[in-house]
């Protein structure tokens, strides 16, 4: 069963660094781009990010680029996303999702992980 | 960046209704677009691709269509598990960013 698994709900404090994770099972890890979007507390999808783990090659949303920098271990078949100093409004659920191709060549993404809560507050 | 413009961003509907949900996109995106739908508390399924594919187990009740600028979502006739947010997104170039959802609700 193609899968992703990601690490489980985390609260923190402002100011502290945090690094959550994405396992890919079922399928080539190193064949499809990973993406993160955000959810923030009754909103929509935001789409932050994506990381082809085969090579690292990223592409972030300007909206999030220096403000989280995310990495892949194809060794592990593990994406991660992560904060060097996290605030309050990072309170979301945060989803990866493979970017996978249809036949008709456009991208989808079509496998999602379970979504990781990350709570900030002091 | 490609913005996306969904419309409504709530309908109030019954089982059985026809519905219909619009997505705008701020330029030519192509048939660069997918819809998708998220039951509360559950990660996001895609439902449509490439503008009016079925990705595959979707019920035929769902259809999708356009090109360019301008794509619809229809639910031909709702039933009780469609009552859910529908989100767009376009595929176009990055960053693949998505509508900003639509809440189907029980009447």
């Amino acid at each position: 069963e193609v899968q992703l698994v990601q690490s489980g709900a985390e609260v923190k404090k402002p100011g502290e660094s945090l690094k959550i994770s994405c396992q890919g099972s079922g399928y080539s890890f190193t064949t499809y781009w990973i993406g993160w979007v955000r959810q923030m507390p009754g909103k929509g999808l935001e789409w932050m990010a994506i990381i082809n783990p085969g090579d690292s090659d990223t592409r972030y949303s300007p909206s999030f680029q220096g403000q989280v920098s995310i990495s892949a271990d194809k060794s592990i078949s593990t994406a991660y996303l992560q904060w060097s100093s996290l605030k309050a409004s990072d309170t979301a659920i945060y989803y990866c999702a493979r970017l996978g191709m249809a036949v008709t060549k456009h991208y989808i993404m079509d496998v999602w992980g379970q979504g990781t809560t990350v709570t900030v507050s002091s | 960046d490609i913005q996306m413009t969904q419309s409504p961003s709530s309908l109030s509907t019954s089982v059985g209704d026809r519905v219909t949900i619009t997505c705008r996109a701020s330029q030519s995106i192509s048939s660069y677009l997918n819809w998708y739908q998220q039951d509360p508390g559950k990660a996001p399924k895609l439902l449509i691709y490439a503008a009016s594919s079925l990705q595959s187990g979707v019920p035929s009740r769902f259809s999708g269509s356009g090109s360019g600028t301008d794509f619809t979502l229809t639910i031909s006739s709702l039933q009780p598990e469609d009552f859910a947010t529908y989100y767009c997104q376009q595929t176009y170039r990055t960053p693949y960013i998505f509508g900003q959802g639509t809440k189907l609700e029980i009447k």
